[in-house]
């Protein structure tokens, strides 16, 4: 039972373009949420998070939009970067817990 | 600040044998985390730390994977035996604090990567 569901393994898109990676959740416990970042031998880094009182958050080039009522949240990522190709993990967690659940990822390839 | 520390980065090992892992986290974060994260998956928790207690260790095989944190600070993952499924990436992460919204937010180490042949 996956309680986070990243459905496309991968995206690519052209460098300027807009990048939309996706995250669905089934738990209703969760009221935070994470999106991390990992290069290849690298663990992953945190990119930006979002509670659930709130259904958009805005840092630079990356804002992650939440619809509680569908359980989604999606990053957007514009313009996009060749340096932005990596694996993004999505996260859930109840705020305060600490521990997040995470999704499969889907490798996002931006091509100059 | 120094980031999560982990070793060994790479370790070779036939099924059945025994392997270990340590991780030092950042200085002044109470809580650690070990994660597993198998090849096209995402990091799934085993096991994690407030202080040197254990919050959470539903996911860990406990008949065949241990962990202890001693005196607070660094922490140690073994596998004894090991089988050829345990193969894959055992992240540790660590975060400031068990409560507020920050707790939340996960530094993690460059992980090591275990291959059971």
């Amino acid at each position: 039972d996956q309680q986070v569901k990243q459905n496309s393994p991968s995206l690519s898109v052209q460098e300027g373009r807009i990048s939309i990676l996706n995250c669905d959740y089934t738990n209703s416990m969760f009221d935070y949420f994470l999106w991390y970042k990992k290069y290849p031998a690298e663990g992953p880094t945190f990119l930006i998070s979002i509670s659930s009182i709130k259904d958009k958050n805005e840092d630079g080039r990356f804002t992650v939009f939440l619809n509680k009522s569908a359980k989604h949240l999606s990053l957007h990522i514009v313009p996009s970067q060749p340096g932005d190709s990596a694996v993004y993990f999505c996260a859930a967690s109840a705020l305060g817990a600490g521990k997040s659940t995470f999704g499969d990822g889907t490798t996002l390839t931006v091509k100059p | 600040e120094a980031g999560v520390a982990q070793s060994p980065r790479y370790k070779i090992i036939e099924k059945r044998q025994s392997v270990a892992f340590w991780c030092n986290p950042i200085s002044g974060h109470a809580t650690l985390y070990w994660y597993q994260q198998i090849l096209g998956q995402g990091p799934k928790l085993l096991i994690q730390f407030q202080n040197n207690g254990v919050v959470d260790d539903s996911q860990l095989p406990k008949d065949r994977f241990s962990a202890e944190r001693l005196k607070g600070v660094d922490s140690t993952l073994k596998i004894q035996p090991a089988k050829l499924e345990d193969s894959a990436v055992y992240l540790c992460a660590s975060s400031l604090e068990e409560s507020g919204s920050w707790a939340n937010v996960l530094t993690f180490g460059a992980g090591s990567r275990l291959t059971v042949l």
